[in-house]
């Protein structure tokens, strides 16, 4: 099935540690998202990347990385910079192209990352 | 002011009523327009694009003012299963702006 798999559905950071979510999508989407999502609040845009070896920061991307060396994937690493990192985090994805379809966003079931 | 902002809700309704939300944004080269459902503690899911001439899927109504800057989804004879969380969502050059969401709760 075509989807965008994310993982681990749930994460544990200890301080100071850096931590890596992974998203992967078999959608042959060009560009690929991550948002963040507190509770009660609406997503925002940490980082995306229209091309393989390009991405432009979102709205919150301060204490965030990411890479894009593969069209499939596009993993985000919450560093020990990041001094709130407890939210809900989706990755997406979508076509840049195509008629009806442009811009639509995919998403994957989120990963839950939380501070011990 | 919020590149999109949506009613604050939430919104609490009876089995049956019908329900509009409204959505207004501040870029006027947005090029497309959608709505999602995001069930609780779930991910956002497309419920429907809206087109410029307004488009219908069943029970729900979409309609784009673009001269106002303003999108509204109508639900009819609403269900218990319609409750959820609908957020706006405008894009434009490959990048979309969600608004914060609009809670509808259907009680029996």
């Amino acid at each position: 099935d075509g989807g965008i798999t994310q993982s681990p559905k749930y994460l544990f950071r200890k301080e100071g540690q850096n931590v890596t979510l992974s998203c992967e999508q078999n959608l042959n989407h060009d560009a690929m998202y991550w948002y963040r999502q507190d509770p009660g609040q609406g997503l925002r845009l940490i980082y995306y990347s229209q091309i393989v070896n390009d991405f432009q920061k979102g709205d919150i991307a301060e204490g965030y990385s990411v890479s894009r060396e593969k069209k499939e994937s596009f993993p985000l690493t919450v560093t020990s910079a990041q001094k709130n990192p407890t939210a809900f985090y989706l990755c997406a994805s979508s076509k840049l192209a195509g008629g009806l379809a442009k811009n639509i966003q995919y998403f994957g079931a989120g990963t839950r990352l939380s501070v011990l | 002011r919020k590149e999109v902002e949506q009613d604050p809700g939430p919104f609490n309704v009876p089995e049956g009523a019908t329900v509009a939300f409204n959505c207004t944004y501040s870029n006027s080269a947005s090029q497309s327009f959608f709505w999602y459902r995001q069930d609780c503690r779930k991910e956002p899911k497309l419920l429907m694009s809206v087109y410029s001439s307004g488009n219908e899927d069943g029970r729900f109504t979409a309609q784009l003012n673009r001269a106002s800057q303003y999108i509204s989804l109508l639900i009819r004879d609403s269900k218990l299963s319609d409750s959820a969380t609908y957020l706006c969502v405008v894009s434009w050059a490959g990048k979309s702006t969600f608004g914060d969401g609009t809670t509808l709760t259907v009680k029996p």
